[in-house]
């Protein structure tokens, strides 16, 4: 069955440092992959797409890799600062064109100053 | 533009009771998505619709019914609710510019069934 993993176990860096972490999938072959983060009591923001011929995105301090050899993404965050904590979901493409996404069960990130 | 909105945030509900939560969006976007999120569970695919007047299954649909009568509601409803229908809902529109099908989620509705 169709399977995605984000590390269950939260992640605690400290300020400055670089955060990485972990979207493993099985028995998927998705046209894209996206990153989302939600903070407590709140819906899941947007933050980065990629499609499975790009090997690499940036956006300002986030940068996404997507490896369909190994079926994984990983999702980091330099310099990371304490407003960075929050838990971080990966999605992928459920069925193609229908908008409809199956996500992780996310990993939180907690910046210490 | 108001995004996507929910209603109520809040509600309790005895066992057996039905309701319906509300969902709305203003952006046209063609897909629409109900999710229900759990402790360590993630978000979870109850129903969606590609537009008005189709819908479809996803992950965990029993116990929930859906329509989309038009492109900007898409209310999900608990027939005879039940205490493992206690979670918190999100509803999420896309559409399709530039072919990315970034989802925007509504604030959820925090519901619990006793």
């Amino acid at each position: 069955s169709q399977k995605i993993e984000q590390n269950s176990e939260a992640l605690n860096i400290q300020e400055g440092k670089t955060a990485t972490l972990t979207c493993n999938y099985t028995n998927y072959s998705p046209a894209y992959l996206q990153w989302y983060r939600q903070d407590p009591g709140r819906g899941p923001v947007f933050l980065l797409l990629i499609r499975e011929n790009e090997k690499e995105k940036r956006k300002e301090r986030l940068k996404v890799t997507f490896d369909t050899t190994l079926k994984q993404s990983l999702f980091h965050i330099t310099a990371s600062q304490p407003a960075d904590s929050a838990t971080y979901l990966c999605a992928l493409e459920g069925s193609s064109n229908t908008g409809k996404l199956i996500f992780g069960q996310g990993t939180t990130l907690q910046v210490k100053p | 533009n108001a995004g996507v909105t929910q209603t109520p945030k809040f509600q309790v509900l005895k066992t057996g009771q039905s309701m319906t939560l509300q969902c709305a969006q203003d952006m046209n976007h063609e897909y629409m998505s109900w999710y229900r999120q759990d402790p360590g569970m993630g978000l979870r695919l109850i129903h969606y619709s590609v537009g008005a007047g189709i819908t479809d299954q996803g992950e965990v649909p029993n116990g929930y019914n859906v329509s989309r009568s038009t492109t900007e509601d898409f209310p999900l409803r608990l027939l005879s609710a039940a205490p493992s229908q206690t979670s918190v809902y999100f509803c999420a529109s896309s559409g399709t510019t530039s072919g990315i099908y970034e989802q925007y989620f509504g604030p959820g509705t925090r519901l619990t069934v006793t």
